[in-house]
């Protein structure tokens, strides 16, 4: 069966260190992998975008790496901030896939001073 | 940018009530339309998208329906709802490849 799993545990880190998340599917090929930031009863936020052809993707502090031999990204926040603290989904859009997005649970991030 | 209202926000509903919860969209036209729910504790789950006027595919066979009247209006409807019924109900329009979500609705089926 088809799966998208991400950390059910929150992830707990200092301010100043790097968050590493993790998104791992099977039984997929997806054309891109993306990842949405989710803040406690609101709507998620696109952050960044990677396709399948691409290693990586960087965007201020935050880096994705998305490997389609292993069927993994993996979601990076350098120098991180309490402000970071929130829930991490991240998403496939497959090949022809009419743009519909498949979501993981997500990982809850908590960065503490 | 697209920005995509909801309401309303809170929604309290016994069992068996009838349910209609409104997204509409400014900023673009003909977008792609979605409703997503997301149970407590559990990831997104796509219910419905629209294409256009009228279009709506539909993923998961239950007692919800959507409809979409007009360019930049998306309705979720049911007319008898169930305690699994409750969740966070989202609304989102398609970007150049990522999705824009509205500010969602807080269902509460008793």
């Amino acid at each position: 069966s088809q799966k998208i799993e991400q950390n059910s545990e929150a992830l707990n880190i200092q301010e100043g260190k790097t968050a590493t998340l993790t998104c791992n599917y099977t039984n997929y090929s997806p054309a891109y992998l993306q990842w949405y930031r989710q803040d406690p009863g609101r709507g998620p936020v696109f952050l960044l975008l990677i396709r399948e052809n691409e290693k990586e993707k960087r965007k201020e502090r935050l880096k994705v790496t998305f490997d389609t031999t292993l069927k993994q990204s993996l979601f990076h926040i350098t120098a991180s901030q309490p402000a970071d603290s929130a829930t991490y989904l991240c998403a496939l859009i497959l090949t022809g896939g009419g743009n519909k997005l498949t979501f993981g649970t997500g990982t809850q991030l908590k960065v503490e001073l | 940018s697209q920005t995509i209202h909801q309401w309303p926000a809170t929604l309290v509903q016994p069992v068996g009530s009838p349910l209609s919860l409104e997204c509409t969209v400014e900023g673009t036209s003909n977008p792609n339309l979605y409703w997503y729910r997301q149970a407590a504790g559990r990831g997104l789950q796509l219910l419905f998208y629209s294409v256009g006027i009228g279009q709506i595919s539909s993923e998961v066979p239950q007692n919800l329906s959507a409809s979409r009247p007009q360019d930049r209006q998306f309705i979720l409807s049911s007319k008898k709802l169930l305690l699994s019924d409750s969740g966070f109900y989202l609304c989102a329009c398609r970007g150049a490849n990522e999705q824009y979500f509205g500010p969602g609705t807080r269902l509460t089926v008793t």
